[in-house]
């Protein structure tokens, strides 16, 4: 299996623009979380989903963003209007997860976001 | 929300040595994760414990639960300079389990 995988890997926009990050889980895996690392903050939990469906975005820092996972292959997150504070690393990850038994997260690569 | 914090913040150490690393958390768990990052990568698996284990081997690592304390350990034993990365613990139980939170870790840098 080709692990997680996030795209872009890197991108800089300006102030305002919208921004979408995307991520593919393992096939087979029911949970997705996204992250967002800083120095300042650390690694911070955004959203996860069970079953595509979103169970906890407390983490989510303001309406500015949002994050969708249509089917089990394909998530998103979205920043709208983007702002400099925003830049970081966004890191998505999955498991599996069947009825109380979880395990280990395997972590895609990460997408590194400057916002000028 | 269930989090480690691990400590110390930083360690720095020479090839060969053992490193300990130190993970505290608050409330009852149903497991334990540590991961590791190497600079610019994604979080790895490195090994989880279960409520009901005390002591759990993997290759160099070693880590320890003792939920009386609410603490777990992980050893490094004979380091290398390849072992340098962050190291985060993740309790994983309670209210909140299915969602992992991870501490600010802990930067290990091993001298060659």
């Amino acid at each position: 299996d080709a692990g997680v995988i996030q795209s872009p890997r890197h991108e800089v926009t300006e102030m305002g623009q919208e921004v979408t990050l995307r991520c593919k889980p393992i096939s087979g895996h029911n949970s997705l979380f996204w992250y967002r690392q800083t120095m300042m903050r650390g690694l911070e939990l955004l959203i996860y989903f069970n079953n595509n469906v979103p169970i906890d975005d407390s983490g989510m820092p303001e309406d500015r963003f949002s994050a969708k996972m249509p089917n089990a292959s394909f998530s998103t997150l979205k920043i709208q209007p983007s702002e400099p504070r925003d830049s970081a690393v966004y890191f998505c990850a999955s498991r599996p997860s069947s009825g109380g038994n979880t395990g280990e997260l395997f972590f895609g690569e990460g997408s590194r976001l400057t916002v000028l | 929300s269930q989090q480690g914090e691990e400590d110390p913040q930083a360690l720095s150490i020479q090839e060969g040595e053992n490193a300990t690393m130190n993970c505290s958390y608050k409330t009852s768990i149903n497991n334990l994760q540590w991961y590791r990052q190497n600079s610019g990568r994604g979080l790895v698996h490195l090994i989880l414990i279960r409520s009901n284990e005390r002591e759990k081997h993997s290759g160099r690592l070693r880590v320890t639960l003792d939920t009386s304390k609410k603490s777990s350990s992980l050893l490094i034993t004979a380091s290398r300079a390849a072992d340098t990365a962050s190291y985060f613990c993740a309790p994983e139980g309670g209210t909140s389990y299915g969602k992992l939170t991870f501490g600010q870790g802990t930067i290990l840098t091993v001298h060659p």
